[in-house]
């Protein structure tokens, strides 16, 4: 089954303690991205892959890093994470830059104490 | 900044009716413009894209762009209560990398 799975699903951690969150594609799609979501804002885009080895900012990028090592896996980490990166926090991924249909994950629910 | 701008609702619509759920953009340059609906605690799904004035009908769903008065419409025939979910408008914009720019929703009620 075609799907983009994210791990772990909830979280709760405390304010300065380093978490990854897990994003695994099985469609061989180039474009990956990571978006939270917050009451009232709708979906922000904080980084993308076009890529292997290719990632760039989108609009909120600060307090997170990815890398994308693998076509598949495009890993979401919060080095020292601060409230507020209190979110629901989305993977999602399509064939390339240019394709219109883009499949999200089931989301991460996060809780930073 | 480009701003995608919605009615976060909630918009309560009897079983039966037609659900009117409207979306405005403020970058004139959009080019695609898409609905994704989302279930509570769910991710966002497409269920319509649009890319020229005018209706585009799948279904019991139809999109309505009109690009001079930059804005974009969803209407849901025959609401049914399986309807009920928010609805997500979002805009590609040629200088914006290609990225989308998402509102921030409307949830809809669709009551028995």
């Amino acid at each position: 089954e075609a799907q983009v799975t994210q791990n772990p699903r909830y979280l709760i951690t405390v304010t300065g303690k380093k978490l990854t969150v897990t994003c695994s594609q099985n469609m061989n799609h180039e474009y990956m991205s990571w978006y939270r979501q917050d009451p009232g804002l709708g979906l922000r885009q904080i980084y993308y892959s076009m890529n292997v080895e290719v990632t760039d900012k989108g609009d909120v990028p600060e307090g997170y890093k990815v890398s994308r090592k693998e076509k598949r896996n495009f890993p979401l980490i919060l080095e020292s994470p601060s409230p507020n990166q209190t979110s629901l926090y989305f993977c999602a991924s399509k064939q390339g830059m240019y394709q219109e249909t883009q499949y999200f994950g089931p989301g991460t629910r996060l809780l930073v104490l | 900044q480009k701003e995608v701008e919605q009615n976060s609702g909630p918009l309560s619509v009897p079983e039966g009716a037609i659900a009117s759920l409207n979306c405005t953009y403020s970058d004139r340059v959009s080019q695609s413009f898409f609905w994704y609906r989302q279930y509570s605690g769910k991710s966002p799904e497409l269920i319509m894209s649009i890319y020229s004035n005018g209706d585009k009908e799948d279904g019991r769903f139809t999109a309505q762009l009109n690009k001079a008065s930059q804005y974009v419409s969803l209407l849901i025939r025959d609401s049914q209560p399986s309807d009920s979910a928010t609805y997500l408008c979002a805009v590609k914009g040629i200088d914006s990398n290609y990225q989308l720019i998402w509102g921030a929703g409307t949830k809809l009620i669709i009551k028995p």
